[in-house]
This record gives structure tokens, C-alpha cells and sequence, in this order.
């Protein structure tokens, strides 16, 4: 099966700063990918469609102006925490669609 | 957007023991998937099932489109069964996935 990468697995940093995630298709190339959103014992949220070569997509809620999406290349896409707040803190995952979806392992983001 | 909801919310089983568990969807869904999410967090793709029946092992699958539900089986659980199960699902020509509400399944020895 296809395998989508996640950099870095967990994260712990100061609330004010900024944080990158990134999610890589290692196997194929994906023009769409997607981001999620995890809180303990909860089910995943979609937070945002990122779209190789346009601006990402954002669901209802999500602030783009935190949450910044770029999708650099075929295999790349970034999602930057901006001024991470306690509140961001959350279980954050990928994936990328080969019909069914492949999702990355996860970024662990503790914001202190 | 699709609602999906799973039943039964937790479940405790005794190793060995069979479980069915399922997936209702308020709208057709196209490419309808199991996952199990294991205690770190990883989702494991379990099956890709739009239509019909599947099985690997231990696990199978029957998603009944026409009526809007999926069923995942586990025969003769383990222990390493144990964490939480989700099914998804998009709508329309949509890609992006929506999540059911999950079931924890804890397998006790």
C-alpha cells in the first residue's frame, strides 16, 4: 500500500511560537492531501483540503490566518501552527487519497 | 456535510470472543474505510470496502451501500485488538473524509 510520512512525531513548544508539521506521500504523488484534527477520546476533524499549486480549502471554524497550509510540491504538503496557544495542543494527521485514503502516523503537539 | 455513527460507543471483550461492530451513514457514501487507531495514534488501514464483503483473517467487512451501513466482525479477539475503531467515508465526488464517532474496543486476557 501507499505510505505517507509525518515529520516530527511529536512536538513540544512555548506558547507564542510557531510550529511545522509536514506530511510526505513517499510512494506516489497526491495533488490533494488532508489535514485533521484529534483531541483525546474524540473521533478526527477535517480541518483543511491542501491543493498542489492553489490555496488550501478550510472547514467551517478553522482559522486559515493560524493554520497555514502550503503544498510545496507533489509530495509535500506543510501545516504551520502559528502563535501555537495551549489550546492547539492536539494529536495532527495527514492524509493523501489513492481512492482510499492513506493516512500519515501523526504529529503529537503539546504547546506549554 | 455526511453524519456517521457508530455503535457500540465502548466495548469490553473477553479474549476469544467474537464482535461485530457498525457504521450507519445519513447520506450515500462512496469508498467507505475501517481503521483501527492504535495506542499511539496511528491509523491502521483495516479495509476499503464501497459494496460488499471482505475478509483478512480474523477481520471482515460487509458494507450494504443501498442501506447506508457498514458492519466490521472480529472473531476469536486478542488482546493487540484492543484500541479504538473508526470507519469513514466521503460523499458525492467529494475526497475528503468524514470520521465516524469511533468504538473502543478493549480485549481483556
Amino acid at each position: 500500500g501507499a505510505v505517507v510520512s509525518q515529520h516530527p512525531s511529536w512536538v513540544i513548544c512555548k506558547s507564542g511560537t510557531s510550529v511545522k508539521i509536514e506530511c510526505r506521500s513517499l510512494d506516489f504523488q497526491a495533488t490533494t492531501m488532508f489535514w485533521y484534527r484529534q483531541f483525546p477520546k474524540q473521533s478526527l476533524m477535517l480541518m483543511a483540503t491542501s491543493n498542489e499549486g492553489s490555496k488550501a480549502t478550510y472547514e467551517q471554524g478553522v482559522e486559515k490566518d493560524k493554520f497555514l497550509i502550503n503544498h510545496a510540491s507533489l509530495t509535500l504538503s506543510t501545516l504551520t501552527v502559528t502563535s501555537a496557544h495551549p489550546e492547539d495542543s492536539s494529536f495532527y494527521i495527514c492524509s493523501a487519497p489513492q481512492s482510499e485514503q492513506y493516512f500519515g502516523p501523526g504529529t503529537r503537539l503539546t504547546v506549554t | 456535510g455526511i453524519q456517521v455513527e457508530q455503535s457500540p460507543p465502548d466495548l469490553i471483550l473477553q479474549e476469544g470472543a467474537n464482535s461485530t461492530l457498525r457504521c450507519n451513514f445519513s447520506d450515500s457514501v462512496n469508498n467507505l474505510q475501517w481503521f483501527h487507531q492504535n495506542p499511539w495514534g496511528q491509523l491502521i488501514n483495516l479495509f476499503y470496502i464501497p459494496s460488499g464483503t471482505k475478509q483478512n483473517g480474523r477481520l471482515s467487512a460487509t458494507t450494504v451501500a443501498t442501506e447506508r451501513y457498514s458492519l466490521l466482525y472480529i472473531s476469536s479477539s486478542q488482546t493487540t485488538d484492543s484500541g479504538v475503531y473508526f470507519c469513514a467515508g466521503n460523499s458525492g465526488g467529494y475526497q475528503k473524509v468524514t470520521f465516524g464517532t469511533g468504538t473502543k474496543l478493549q480485549v481483556i486476557p
